[in-house]
């Protein structure tokens, strides 16, 4: 089944305590990218990768990392995650940049 | 930065009426694709219009697409209460990727 794949799916940490949030496509899809989403202010784009090694920030990258050292794996770190980066995430996928977009289930995370 | 705005914000109607959302953007756009979310899960493409065109159907969903206006109106015909569920507008802008807006809430009551 093709799908965009997330872990974990929820996540309460503490401030400071680095986090990976997984992300895995089988679509052998280029383009990835990681959003955030928050009440009243719709998806925000993180970071986005056309291509394996290539990646380029969005609207909100302050505080994230990425790396794409494979096609189908697009993973999301947060070094030294704070409150107000409680959030809901999701990562998506497609064939190419500007394509019609696939997205997983999403990662719910609440940092204390 | 915020481009695509979506109007309204929410949208209430009875099973069997149509709905019309309306979106706004700002720059120069390669296409325009619109999005369902239900609660709080992942979203879910339904159609994408290209710059160079005007109007596209699937199913029950009637897209338009005025770039002289840089707006957008997504109808769903014959509403259903399957259909309640947030829409996001989504611009696939040259330069800034894909920008959402804050989506329209539809419930469709029964």
């Amino acid at each position: 089944e093709a799908q965009v794949t997330q872990n974990p799916r929820y996540l309460i940490t503490v401030t400071g305590k680095k986090l990976t949030v997984t992300c895995s496509q089988n679509m052998n899809h280029e383009y990835m990218s990681w959003y955030r989403q928050d009440p009243g202010l719709g998806l925000r784009q993180i970071y986005y990768s056309m291509n394996v090694e290539v990646t380029d920030k969005g609207d909100v990258p302050e505080g994230y990392k990425v790396s794409r050292k494979e096609k189908r794996n697009f993973p999301l770190i947060l070094e030294s995650p704070s409150p107000n980066q409680t959030s809901l995430y999701f990562c998506a996928s497609s064939l190419q940049e500007f394509y019609e977009q696939y997205f997983g289930p999403g990662t719910r995370l609440t940092v204390t | 930065s915020q481009q695509g705005e979506e109007d309204p914000q929410a949208l209430s109607i009875q099973e069997g009426e149509n709905a019309t959302m309306n979106c706004s953007y700002k720059t120069s756009i390669n296409n325009l694709q619109w999005y369902r979310q239900n609660s709080g899960r992942g979203l879910v493409h339904l159609i994408l219009i290209r710059s160079n065109e005007r109007e596209k159907h699937s199913g029950r969903l009637r897209v338009t697409l005025d770039t002289s206006k840089k707006s957008s109106s997504l109808l769903i015909t014959a509403s259903r209460a399957a259909d309640t569920a947030s829409y996001f507008c989504a611009t696939a802008d040259y330069g800034q990727n894909f920008v959402f807006g804050p989506g329209t809430r539809l419930s469709v009551l029964p």
